[in-house]
C-alpha cells in the first residue's frame, strides 16, 4: 500500500535550518507530485510548496520563497524539505502529502524552534 | 489565491444526527478539485472526499460531498461516535493550494 514515512521530531534554535525527509513506498515514486504542508499548534494547514519527483522541478508558496528548498533522491524514493532561518513561529508539524485521488499524507514531523 | 471559508466554525450535534458542513471559495475551483479531510487530535488528516463528490477508498457511505464552482458541502448522514473531529476542505485545482480554516464537529 502507498506509504509516506517521515523523519523524526527536531528541536532547533532560531536562525538554524532543519531538513525533513519523506520516504515513499507502494507506488512509482516519479509518477506523483509531492507537496509539503505545515500545521502550527492548534491551527489549520499552510501549503509550502510542491516538487516533481521526476524532474526535480519545484514551486514554492510566496510566504516561504527564499527560505525553503525541496529536493528528491530517486534512488531511495525520498523527498526532502529544508527550511532555513528558523523563527519561533515556524514551530509546527510538517507533512509531506500527495493530493487528489489517492491522497496520502506522511505521519508528520514536529519541528520545535526554541532558544 | 483562492480563499476557502468554512462554516460553521463549530457544529454541536448528537450521535445519529445529520451534519452539513459548508465550504465557500472566493473564486471558482478549477475542475472542482475540492477535497474534504477529517482530522483527529495527534493524527494526520484522512481523505474523505476528492474531486468534490467522489468518496475515497474505505470511506463509509454516510459521508457524501456535493457542489461545484464556489460552493461545496460535506454531509454526514448519521453521525457515529468516531465522526466527532475537525473537518477541512482543500482546493488543489490551482496554486497556491489552499485549505479552509476547519469545522469542528463536537458532541452536544
Amino acid at each position: 500500500q502507498v506509504q509516506l514515512v517521515q523523519s523524526g521530531a527536531e528541536v532547533k534554535k532560531p536562525g538554524a535550518s532543519v531538513k525533513v525527509s519523506c520516504k515513499a513506498s507502494g507506488y512509482i515514486f516519479t509518477s506523483h507530485y509531492m507537496h509539503w504542508v505545515r500545521q502550527a499548534p492548534g491551527q489549520g494547514f499552510e501549503w509550502m510548496g510542491i516538487i516533481n519527483p521526476s524532474g526535480g522541478g519545484t514551486s514554492y508558496a510566496q510566504n516561504f520563497q527564499g527560505r525553503v528548498t525541496m529536493t528528491r533522491d530517486t534512488s531511495t524514493s525520498t523527498v526532502y524539505m529544508e527550511l532555513s532561518s528558523l523563527r519561533f513561529e515556524d514551530t509546527a508539524v510538517y507533512y509531506c502529502a500527495r493530493f487528489g485521488l489517492g491522497s496520502t499524507w506522511g505521519q508528520g514531523t514536529l519541528v520545535t524552534v526554541s532558544s | 489565491e483562492i480563499v476557502l471559508t468554512q462554516s460553521p466554525g463549530t457544529l454541536s450535534l448528537s450521535p445519529g444526527e445529520r451534519a452539513t458542513l459548508s465550504c465557500r471559495a472566493s473564486q471558482s475551483v478549477s475542475s472542482n478539485y475540492l477535497a474534504w479531510y477529517q482530522q483527529k487530535p495527534g493524527q494526520a488528516p484522512r481523505l474523505l472526499i476528492y474531486d468534490a463528490s467522489s468518496r475515497a477508498t474505505g470511506i463509509p457511505d454516510r459521508f457524501s460531498g456535493s457542489g461545484s464552482g464556489t460552493d461545496f458541502t460535506l454531509t454526514i448522514s448519521r453521525l457515529e461516535p468516531e465522526d466527532f473531529a475537525v473537518y477541512y476542505c482543500q482546493q488543489y485545482g490551482s496554486s497556491p493550494y489552499t485549505f479552509g480554516q476547519g469545522t469542528k464537529v463536537e458532541i452536544k
